[in-house]
Order: C-alpha cells, then structure tokens, then sequence
C-alpha cells in the first residue's frame, strides 16, 4: 500500500533553517508528484510546493517563494523540503502528499516543525 | 495568494442532510477540478471527493459532490456521529504561475 514516511519533529530558533524529508513506497514514484502541505496550530491547511517524482520539476506557492527548495532522491524515492529564514509563524505541522493530478491521495503521519 | 470561502461552521442531527459550499473564482474552480478532504480530530486530512464529484475507494456513498460554475459544495447525506470533522476544499489555481488553494475550512458538528 502507499506509504509516505515523515522524518521526526524538529526545533529551529527563528532565522535558522530545517529540512523535512518524504520516503515514499507501495507506488511507482515517477508516476505521481509530491506536495507539500502545512497547518499551523489551530489552523487551515496551506500548501507550500509541489516537485515531479518523473522529472523533478517544482512549483512553489507564492508565499514561499524564495524561502522553500524542494529535492528529490529517486534511488530512495525521497523528498526533502528545505525552508529557510525561520519565523515564528512557520510553526506547523508540514505534511508531505501524494499528489494524483490535482488532488491530494495520501498523506505523510505530518512532521512537526516548531520555531 | 487566493483562498477558497467556506462557511465556519456547519451542524445536524444524525441522518440529516448537511451541504458545505465552496466559493472561489474563475482562476481556480472555475477552470479546475475541485477536491475536498476531511480532517477528524487529531488526525491527518483524508480526500473524501476529488475531481469534483467522484469517491475514493472506501468513501461511503453518503459524501458527494458538486460543482457549479465558481462555486462547489459537498453534501453529507444521512449524517453520522463519525463525520463529525474539519472538511477543506481545494483545488488549483492558474493565476500567480499556478499554485494550489485550499478552503477555509468548516467544522461540522453532529448534534
């Protein structure tokens, strides 16, 4: 079954920068994309970036734009978002999500990032 | 970046009907397929309709989905205590390079 495994909750003082990964199994990778999703506390969900599992394309929202890389390793088929210049409001739970065309199929367990 | 309007808040009895809307623009549902996800407490979103109106598998047939022009909305019918949840809408938007808008999100109660 489809699978996307979070790396574990992470600390930064404000103006550091945090790297999130995204293993994902149980599906071909270069088949579907990933997205990045957060909610902070209390909170609706927002999303952060998008990348190709085929080709490693990215779009990013533009409210990150120049603060959030995304990567990818195909040989472990894992995705890694980096977000720099750490605020405070970037405190949030980031979810990594399959992404079937346009919607979103399965979710990571949510990784929480706390500045 | 542009957000989708949802009503805050939604409630009903058990069995009853229960419809959320979804508002938007021509950027994004009106050119786009709408998805929406529910949100139980404590828990990571689950995608209940994608595509506007189409189920995942394992989605009882009591969510279903519409959509309108620039508005969408999502129907509950026969309302049970489980459905007691955030719900989100979502879909993509073409202005700004393209990006992704989710809905304000609506609690809905079971009473």
């Amino acid at each position: 079954q489809v699978q996307l495994v979070q790396s574990g909750p992470e600390v930064r003082k404000p103006g550091a920068s945090v790297d999130v990964s995204c293993k994902a199994s149980g599906y071909s990778f270069a088949t579907y994309g990933i997205s990045w999703v957060r909610q902070a506390p209390g909170q609706g969900l927002e999303w952060v970036a998008w990348i190709s599992g085929y080709n490693g394309d990215t779009k990013y929202s533009p409210t990150f734009q120049g603060r959030v890389t995304l990567t990818t390793d195909t040989h472990t088929n894992t995705v890694f978002m980096g977000l720099r210049s750490l605020r405070s409001n970037d405190t949030a739970v980031y979810y990594c999500v399959r992404d079937g065309g346009s919607w979103f199929d399965s979710w990571g367990q949510g990784t929480v990032v706390t500045v | 970046q542009s957000v989708l309007t949802q009503p805050p808040s939604a409630s009903g009895t058990p069995g009853q009907r229960v419809t959320i809307s979804c508002s938007g623009v021509t950027s994004n549902v009106g050119r786009n397929a709408v998805n929406w996800y529910q949100q139980l407490p404590r828990t990571a979103p689950t995608l209940v309709i994608y595509d506007n109106y189409k189920r995942p598998s394992g989605v009882p047939d009591r969510f279903s989905g519409s959509k309108s022009g620039t508005a969408a909305s999502l129907t509950i019918s026969g309302l049970q205590s489980e459905d007691e949840a955030d719900y989100y809408c979502a879909a993509w938007d073409d202005s700004l390079n393209g990006h992704y808008v989710f809905g304000t999100g609506t609690k809905v109660t079971v009473l």
